[in-house]
């Protein structure tokens, strides 16, 4: 089966300017979660789908962020305008069911932003 | 609020070596627990998840075991090889959503 895929792998945007990623989720995965690296920091939690409705957004940092995610299918991330602290790897994770419990989580690539 | 420590930080170990990889986690109400592998420039590759009615999983050279009393896990990793080099991360799941530790950068050398 295909696995997560997300794009672009890499961005580099100027201060101000706005970027969109994309995430493509295993077929059939319900749950689809963002999630942001910062250099030298621990992955934090982003936010989380089921299908097209955020069941937690609680991780985004602030409202420059936006994450919609249509019909349920592939989820976008956007930051409007992006700022330097926005510089780092934006993971999208996947799972069959609601925790994870069973399967686990399955990661894209990520995309690494650097906001210049 | 759970916290996730892994120890060490950083690693650099000769060919060959048994590894011992070490990740804490302050709440022990956890669903379960993740290790995955994260090689430069790419994603997080899944290496074993072990529940929390488990104590250990295995896979190929790679060991891993729960002590959810403890709030302690260890990924073990037999006859270490250059390949081995990526940063090791653990996740906990207590409320669904994972927390991940910082991972070990781990360097294998020939």
């Amino acid at each position: 089966e295909a696995g997560v895929t997300q794009f672009p792998s890499h961005s580099v945007i100027e201060k101000g300017q706005t970027v969109t990623l994309r995430c493509d989720p295993i077929s059939g995965h319900d749950n689809l979660y963002w999630y942001r690296r910062v250099m030298g920091k621990e992955i934090k939690f982003l936010l989380h789908f089921v299908k097209e409705s955020k069941q937690d957004e609680s991780g985004m940092p602030n409202n420059r962020f936006l994450a919609e995610r249509t019909g349920g299918t592939y989820s976008t991330l956007k930051v409007q305008p992006a700022e330097l602290e926005d510089s780092g790897v934006y993971f999208c994770a996947s799972s069959q069911d609601k925790a994870g419990l069973t399967y686990g989580y399955t990661f894209g690539s990520g995309t690494r932003l650097t906001v210049v | 609020k759970q916290e996730v420590t892994q120890i060490p930080a950083a690693l650099s170990v000769p060919e060959g070596e048994n590894l011992v990889l070490n990740c804490s986690f302050t709440d022990s109400a956890i669903y379960n627990l993740q290790w995955f592998r994260q090689d430069p420039g790419k994603g997080l590759t899944s290496l074993l998840l072990i529940q929390s009615s488990q104590r250990e999983q295995t896979s190929g050279r790679l060991n891993a075991s729960l002590d959810k009393s403890s709030g302690r896990s260890t990924l073990y990793i037999a006859a270490s090889q250059p390949g081995d080099s990526a940063t090791y991360l653990c996740a906990v799941e207590g409320s669904y959503i994972p927390t991940f530790g910082r991972g070990t950068s781990l360097i294998v050398h020939p």
